[in-house]
């Protein structure tokens, strides 16, 4: 099946820097969208970006299909960007269903 | 905006009782809604699709008649845990693509399940 790798695995901030998260998948993929999973568990749609790039606010996303790789940009982090960023992708196969990545634990230090 | 709503969102139970969870698409029809698991500090595992008037496919290693899933609407699902076991204990989220045409998923706010 297909692997989604994320790195860094965990990160530290402080307040006010900027970071980078990185997404590396091993096949073609449709679709890939970005999550923020607050500490309740909630995942938080961020970006909806199969190629390209987006922004919004602090966040922007840029996707290189050709080259199988997505970044997320945090500019000015805050203490609520704490939590865990997923990517995810859609295998290709029309079947709407994402495959998620291991995961980027952000803390945010004030 | 869309969105996507489950219940109970926390649940603890006996072992060798079963536990039905609640999908509900709030604001859009969904012919299609999809079952994850999530341990501690893992990432999410795809279980099964939910297809609305038909079988539940189920992923690889995952017990169909452990987690019966049942699509009863365009606008709900069910998975019950039948006859948990502690090792049953998870966060399970359910989701849903908005329109068929993008694709994008929305996902529920997670049902976290303790078996004792």
């Amino acid at each position: 099946g297909i692997q989604v790798e994320q790195s860094p695995p965990d990160l530290i901030l402080q307040e006010g820097a900027n970071s980078t998260l990185r997404c590396n998948f091993s096949d073609s993929v449709n679709n890939l969208q970005w999550f923020h999973q607050n500490p309740w568990g909630q995942l938080i749609n961020l970006f909806y970006i199969p190629s390209g790039t987006k922004q919004n606010g602090r966040l922007s996303a840029t996707t290189v299909a050709t080259e199988r790789y997505s970044l997320l940009y945090i500019s000015s982090s805050q203490t609520t960007d704490s939590g865990v960023y997923f990517c995810a992708v859609e295998r290709g196969t029309g079947a709407n269903n994402l495959f998620f990545g291991t995961g980027t634990r952000l803390t945010v230090i004030p | 905006g869309a969105v996507v709503s489950q219940h109970p969102s926390r649940v603890i139970c006996k072992s060798g009782t079963s536990v039905k969870i609640e999908c509900r698409s709030l604001d859009f029809q969904a012919t299609t809604m999809f079952w994850y698991r999530q341990f501690p500090k893992q990432s999410l595992m795809l279980m099964a699709t939910s297809n609305e008037g038909s079988k539940a496919t189920y992923e690889q290693g995952v017990e169909k008649d452990k987690f019966l899933i049942n699509h009863a609407s365009l606008t709900l699902s069910t998975l019950t845990v039948t006859s948990a076991h502690p090792e049953d204990s998870s966060f399970y989220i359910c989701s849903a693509p908005l329109a068929s045409s993008t694709g994008e998923l929305f996902f529920g706010e997670g049902s976290r399940l303790t078996v004792l």
